[in-house]
């Protein structure tokens, strides 16, 4: 069975950091690409980022190129979201989905239940 | 960036069919995604590539796509259908992944 476990959320000010981990569990890590996927409060879903398999290819929104960054380790089938710079807006809860193949053009399939993250002084 | 429009809402009655729809410019000519999203619960792929399922998605699900509209269906309602549902498209331009604003579907 697919889990995807999502951790690091939680309450920072405006302008810090924050970095969130996905851990996988239940199929190859290593030949799927990944998304991580946002929803504010109440809002609906809001594309982040992708990242293949082999991290050769990575996409992100305008909303937050330059601000966030994705990677993973196929080693400890993990994948993460380095946030910096952060803004009010980008309150919401953050989920990270495994792709149907190994590129990030390929929608999600399975998804984990969220870390809120609270940006917020 | 590409837009993809829903209606907000949509109602119907226990066993009948539910149309939802999706409107894009030109949309027949992308892959659409839908996915269902109970209160509370992660999204899930309902209807991918337009019209496939993927595993255990019931054969109620369906979706098709043309022109200017991608449209998913479910036939035979159900009360525990009751969710928001987002389609989604993969585009060329600045943004690579968009999600149409949802609609959720309720069950009279």
């Amino acid at each position: 069975e697919v889990q995807l476990v999502e951790s690091g959320g939680g309450l920072v000010q405006p302008g810090r950091s924050l970095r969130l981990s996905c851990a996988a569990s239940g199929f190859t890590f290593d030949d799927y690409a990944m998304h991580w996927v946002r929803q504010a409060p109440g809002k609906g879903l809001e594309w982040v980022s992708g990242i293949s398999w082999n991290s050769h290819s990575i996409g992100y929104a305008v909303s937050v190129k330059g601000r966030f960054t994705i990677s993973r380790d196929n080693a400890r089938n993990s994948l993460y979201l380095q946030m910096s710079s952060l803004r009010a807006e980008d309150t919401a809860l953050y989920y990270c989905a495994k792709a149907r193949a190994y590129d990030w053009t390929n929608p999600g399939d399975h998804w984990g239940q969220g870390t809120l993250v609270t940006v917020s002084s | 960036s590409y837009v993809l429009t829903q209606p907000p809402s949509v109602s119907v009655a226990p066993g009948q069919t539910a149309r939802l729809t999706c409107g894009g410019n030109n949309i027949g000519s992308k892959s659409v995604h839908w996915y269902q999203q109970k209160p509370g619960q992660a999204p899930v792929l309902v209807v991918y590539d337009d019209s496939d399922r993927p595993s255990g998605i019931p054969e109620r699900f369906s979706g098709s796509n043309s022109g200017n509209t991608a449209t998913l269906t479910i036939s035979r309602v159900e009360a525990g259908d009751e969710a928001d549902f987002y389609c989604q498209v993969w585009d060329t331009g600045s943004d690579p992944w968009v999600f149409g604003g949802g609609t959720k579907l309720t069950v009279l």
